[in-house]
């Protein structure tokens, strides 16, 4: 089974920007879309959007349009997620997930580590 | 967007225990529900997908059900490694939506 291989975490500074990156290993991207979740420290998760590999259309959630954009590279089965304008209400660890379908039901089933993202002045 | 609400917020049990948590969707979502376990620094698990379909690898004292609006996650016999946050989440319609957690704590 694909594993996801995520980058390492990342500090930056308030107003700047993060990319995160999501690798397949062991395999390729063998999946309906990729997937973005995040949670805050002491908080619950939150799912920021999605990438649909077929058509390379990405749907985000409402809270972060503007800021969010969701990637893939196919070639290297990389999917990205890039958040600008960050402040320190981002700082979360960040989860890239493989979306499959069963019976018409859309799921999160293979995850990543995490990625910590630290935002501080 | 499609508001989850789970209840309780938290619960405390002791293992062997029977725990039930609910979730309600703010509209119809059919079956369109999937259930996480979450534990500290670890990514979340999908226990149960399309409301009742248990995921492989999943024990089988994890059981889902409900249509609609309304849905639980049953745990029967309750296991030291059954103590975590669990969220519901609504795939019905983007942008999907998680519930705000339950967390089974030991008594």
């Amino acid at each position: 089974q694909v594993q996801l291989v995520q980058s390492g975490a990342e500090v930056k500074k308030p107003e700047s920007s993060v990319k995160v990156s999501c690798k397949a290993s062991g395999g390729t991207f063998d999946t309906y879309a990729i997937s973005w979740v995040r949670q805050a420290p002491g908080q619950g998760v939150e799912w920021m959007g999605r990438i649909i590999l077929l058509l390379g259309l990405a749907n985000y959630a409402q809270k972060f349009q503007g800021r969010v954009t969701i990637t893939v590279d196919k070639s290297t089965s990389t999917a990205y997620m890039e958040l600008t304008s960050l402040r320190s209400e981002d700082t979360a660890t960040y989860y890239c997930a493989t979306v499959s379908i069963n019976n018409d039901h859309y799921y999160m089933d293979v995850w990543g580590k995490g990625t910590p993202v630290t935002v501080s002045s | 967007d499609i508001q989850m609400t789970q209840s309780p917020s938290s619960l405390s049990a002791s293992a062997g225990d029977r725990v039930t948590i609910t979730c309600r969707a703010s509209q119809y979502i059919s079956g369109n529900l999937n259930w996480y376990q979450k534990k500290p620094e670890k990514a979340p698990k999908v226990l149960i997908s399309g409301a009742s379909t248990l995921q492989n690898g999943v024990p089988s004292r994890f059981t889902g059900s409900g249509s609609g609006t309304e849905f639980t996650l049953t745990i029967n016999g309750l296991q030291p490694e059954d103590f975590a946050t669990y969220y519901c989440q609504q795939s019905y319609t983007i942008p999907w939506t998680f519930g705000q957690g339950t967390k089974v704590e030991i008594k």
